[in-house]
């Protein structure tokens, strides 16, 4: 099956700093979603974002969809983006099931 | 409008036993996908209901079940547990009739198996 990669699997940042996390998958997808699971277990959605790039707020995502591979940027970082962030994806191939990352977890401080 | 929900929130089962989960998706949300979250595995794909039939399935043993009822709600059993079936299990609904687009999570049911 489809192999799904986040880097770096931990990453800790002083408040206000940006940041970049990768996902890189093995073959072609037609979904890829950024969720964050905040330290009670809760996932939000963040983007669907199969191509191309999105922002909301602080947050922005790009996916290039040919080159396998999404990064999701967070710039002037806040406590409450601690957490762990996973990208999911569906691949083109294969059983129809969301595959997630192992995901990266994210500690800002105060 | 209200959020996916999941009942309960916490679970004390032992070995042997079997359990009931249950998840309300957001109003208009006709797909539900659970899934299995482990500190060791990560989170694994269960499976996937739309219009009160099973669509997809993930690599677990028939232990593991599900279902979908007419209002859209799901619930899925767990029988002869075991201690590694201790986990966050989680429901996610969507809008759309492929499944996947946009999922949109529940709080989580954190069973724990003694």
């Amino acid at each position: 099956g489809i192999q799904v990669e986040q880097s770096p699997p931990d990453l800790i940042l002083q408040e206000g700093a940006n940041s970049t996390l990768r996902c890189n998958f093995s073959d072609s997808v037609n979904n890829l979603q950024w969720f964050h699971q905040n330290p009670w277990g809760q996932l939000i959605n963040l983007f669907y974002i199969p191509s191309g790039t999105k922002q909301n707020g602080r947050l922005s995502a790009t996916t290039v969809a040919t080159e396998r591979y999404s990064l999701l940027y967070i710039s002037s970082s806040q406590t409450t983006d601690s957490g762990v962030y996973f990208c999911a994806v569906l691949s083109n191939f294969g059983n129809e099931k969301l595959t997630f990352g192992t995901g990266t977890r994210l500690t800002i401080i105060p | 409008k209200a959020g996916v929900t999941q009942t309960p929130r916490y679970l004390i089962k032992t070995r042997g036993q079997q359990v009931t989960l249950s998840c309300s998706p957001i109003s208009g949300h006709r797909s539900v996908s659970w899934y299995q979250q482990t500190p060791g595995q990560g989170l694994q794909f269960l499976f996937e209901y739309f219009s009160e039939t099973q669509r997809n399935k993930g690599n677990f043993p028939g232990r593991f079940s599900g279902r979908q009822f007419s209002n859209s709600r799901s619930e899925m059993n767990v029988s002869t547990l075991e201690l590694g079936d201790s986990a966050l299990y989680l429901c996610a609904s969507s809008l759309a009739g492929t499944g996947f687009y946009e999922q949109y999570f529940g709080p989580g049911t954190r069973l724990t198996v003694t």
